[in-house]
């Protein structure tokens, strides 16, 4: 399967702790992005690259995040002193840029608990 | 902004039952229209998409989607369910050159045997 891969699936972890999620996109995908999923919502972007340029952030995404992909391939997701507001699910999607009729392939996400 | 509005949260229909999801969106450009399928504790499937062309969309799972532009609407429709669609749906839209998909909040469809 050639899909869209994050680690880990789960994590609990506790208040003021630092977290990392990892995103693995389709291989020839040159676009990844990351959204929050909490309870009862859909998914809210968060932020997205091109190859390796971080080119767009939400307003959600607050100072304790940070992302990076540094070889334009796989992303990382940075969460810093871990708040109870956090706990969501974190979803990764790639694209391949077709000129504006691309398609978001997503992963399985990463569940988040704050303790 | 662009919004997307899923008018139910809760769709509950008897296996072998047709069903519809509703979507509405708002974009004052050209948009590109999405419904993705989410089982529990899973990420999120494309079922199908709405570029451009013929406004009757098919995806997978015997689902299909209509767009229409006067209403600015995408409903989702399937003829007859089965136990195994039971999952949320989720439209979403973007605007061609804009790369954020903004979604709806969802509609959890639970098939009843």
């Amino acid at each position: 399967d050639t899909g869209v891969s994050q680690n880990p699936r789960h994590k609990i972890t506790k208040r003021g702790q630092n977290v990392t999620f990892r995103c693995d996109p389709i291989s020839e995908h040159n676009r990844l992005y990351w959204y929050r999923q909490t309870l009862g919502q859909g998914p809210e972007f968060l932020t997205y690259f091109q190859n390796e340029a971080q080119l767009e952030k939400s307003r959600l995404l607050s100072d304790r995040f940070s992302a990076e992909r540094p070889k334009g391939s796989f992303s990382t997701l940075e969460i810093q002193r871990t708040e109870q507001g956090d706990s969501a699910m974190y979803l990764c999607a790639s694209s391949k840029n077709q000129g504006g009729s691309e398609t978001q392939y997503f992963g399985p996400g990463t569940r988040l608990l704050v303790l | 902004a662009q919004s997307v509005t899923q008018l139910d949260s809760q769709v509950p229909v008897f296996e072998e039952a047709p069903v519809e999801l509703r979507c509405n969106y708002s974009s004052s450009v050209s948009v590109y229209l999405f419904w993705y399928v989410q089982y529990p504790n899973q990420g999120l499937q494309l079922l199908l998409k709405y570029l451009s062309g013929s406004t009757l969309v098919k995806g997978i799972n015997g689902f299909e989607a209509e767009f229409n532009k006067s209403q600015t609407s995408f409903h989702l429709r399937k003829p007859s369910v089965h136990i195994s669609d039971t999952a949320e749906y989720f439209c979403a839209a973007n605007s061609g050159g804009y790369q954020k998909v903004t979604f709806g909040i969802g509609t959890k469809l639970q098939v009843i045997p």
